[in-house]
């Protein structure tokens, strides 16, 4: 089977701008969970989608928007970017319950904010 | 609420020796908890799973990790580091439940060194 696929693997983006992220899980898989990395604050939980359904949100600005496509492929769409953004932008997808099944992670994307 | 603490940024060692990586959690019910690694500009590998069946957990690469409630601690080992053990680990918990839907919650990181 292959694994999670993220796509671009590197972005540069200048403050302002906005940004979309894509991830396609492992064949079968039909919840995505995103996360943001970064050397100050770690890896953080973003959102997680099943069926196309937001199910879960953490702590992060109405900026940071997703949704998930009935083929369970995922974006993820940054608004207005601010310096702060730059980081690495982990997905990963599980089966359905994925908060105790295990998490599969794609390789990232790294965003970059000029 | 949950929450996981790796009790040391860095650790070092030389290869051949072992290795123990420290995490505390903790959390109102019973967690699910995995230790992942991360090697350089790659993403997250499962090393292995606690949950709730047997407390020590056998992973890749020879790791295994012992779940003990009464300290509230998952630590990590191996018996004889290789210098590909060389990356970034993160200790994670979860818990099932609505609103905790594919949320990992991680530690801050442990940097594995192995020395020549």
């Amino acid at each position: 089977k292959a694994g999670v696929t993220q796509t671009p693997r590197y972005l540069i983006k200048t403050r302002g701008q906005q940004v979309t992220l894509s991830c396609s899980p492992i064949s079968g898989h039909r919840s995505v969970s995103w996360y943001q990395q970064t050397p100050g604050q770690g890896l953080q939980f973003l959102f997680e989608y099943f069926s196309e359904t937001q199910r879960n949100k953490g702590n992060f600005p109405g900026r940071f928007s997703g949704r998930q496509f009935s083929n369970s492929r995922s974006e993820m769409n940054v608004s207005t970017l601010e310096l702060g953004d730059s980081a690495l932008y982990l997905c990963a997808s599980s089966s359905a319950d994925a908060s105790t099944d295990t998490q599969y992670f794609g390789p990232g994307t790294r965003l970059t904010v000029l | 609420a949950q929450s996981v603490t790796q009790l040391d940024s860095h650790v070092s060692v030389s290869e051949g020796t072992p290795v123990l990586l420290r995490c505390n959690y903790s959390s109102s019910y019973s967690p699910s908890l995995f230790w992942y690694v991360q090697h350089p500009n790659k993403g997250l590998q499962l090393l292995l799973k606690y949950t709730s069946a047997a407390t020590l957990v056998k992973g890749i690469n020879g790791f295994e990790a012992e779940f003990k409630k009464s300290e509230t601690s998952f630590h990590l080992t191996k018996p004889s580091a290789h210098m590909s053990d060389a990356a970034e680990y993160f200790c994670v918990v979860s818990r099932a439940g609505s609103g905790n839907t594919g949320k990992l919650i991680f530690g801050q990181g442990t940097t594995l060194q192995v020395k020549p």
